[in-house]
């Protein structure tokens, strides 16, 4: 398993800035990724972030929107820059764990940003 | 291609009844299936995963849910609900190689008193 946190918990921000969230992981992982949980509704999937290699965006997110940076293997940060109220939402990181059969996904808290 | 749907975005049981929460899959390889639990206010906590062993699976808190590939389904079961279950619950499906998690819509679980 893993314990994964995540800092801040919540913010309110001004339209036009950027929040970096960073997310800790307490074991060494390979792949970590970002998610998207809008009000409501299920996870969105932002990126991929592997330590040693540019972050993998999915359709609809841009890199210049949501910079990633993965320096090691147990942490990873997400920016949302030049942020507008269509970005309130709940930012999930979570990192795949090796298990006996399979990979396992496990969450963090999750940070509540809300842009006013 | 793979995918989720979980029917029923909102379900309501009584204190003490049966929970039954559905997911179907799509997969075009053999799933890993998962259930994951939302509490309010927090993150994604796994409630049990199937990976191809026994078809009936427990998980954590008295949940089960049983792998039947003739209907691509992967429901969620508890026998007695409790108040602490009233929670959003997302099921789950990936590659047996893991690379990609796919999940449902979410179900949110209101227990009456």
């Amino acid at each position: 398993s893993a314990v994964i946190s995540q800092k801040p918990s919540r913010d309110i921000c001004q339209r036009g800035t950027s929040l970096t969230i960073q997310c800790q992981v307490d074991s060494q992982v390979t792949m970590m990724f970002w998610y998207r949980q809008q009000p409501g509704q299920s996870l969105t999937l932002i990126a991929t972030a592997n330590q040693g290699s540019e972050a993998t965006y999915e359709s609809g997110f841009v890199i210049d929107k949501f910079p990633i940076s993965r320096p090691n293997l147990t942490f990873s940060t997400l920016t949302v820059s030049n942020m507008s109220p269509e970005d309130s939402s709940i930012y999930l990181c979570s990192a795949f764990v090796s298990g006996t059969v399979t990979y396992e996904q496990y969450f963090g808290p999750g940070t509540r940003l809300t842009v006013t | 291609a793979q995918s989720v749907t979980q029917l029923g975005s909102h379900v309501s049981v009584s204190e003490g009844a049966l929970v039954l929460l559905r997911c179907n899959y799509s997969s075009s390889v053999p799933p890993y299936l998962f259930w994951y639990v939302q509490y309010p206010n927090q993150g994604l906590q796994l409630l049990l995963k199937y990976t191809s062993a026994a078809t009936l699976v427990k998980g954590i808190n008295g949940f089960e849910a049983e792998f039947k590939k003739s209907e691509t389904s992967f429901h969620l079961t508890k026998p007695s609900a409790h108040m602490s279950d009233a929670a959003e619950y997302f099921c789950a499906v990936s590659q047996n190689t893991g690379n990609q998690f796919y999940f449902g819509t979410g179900t949110s679980l209101t227990v009456i008193p």
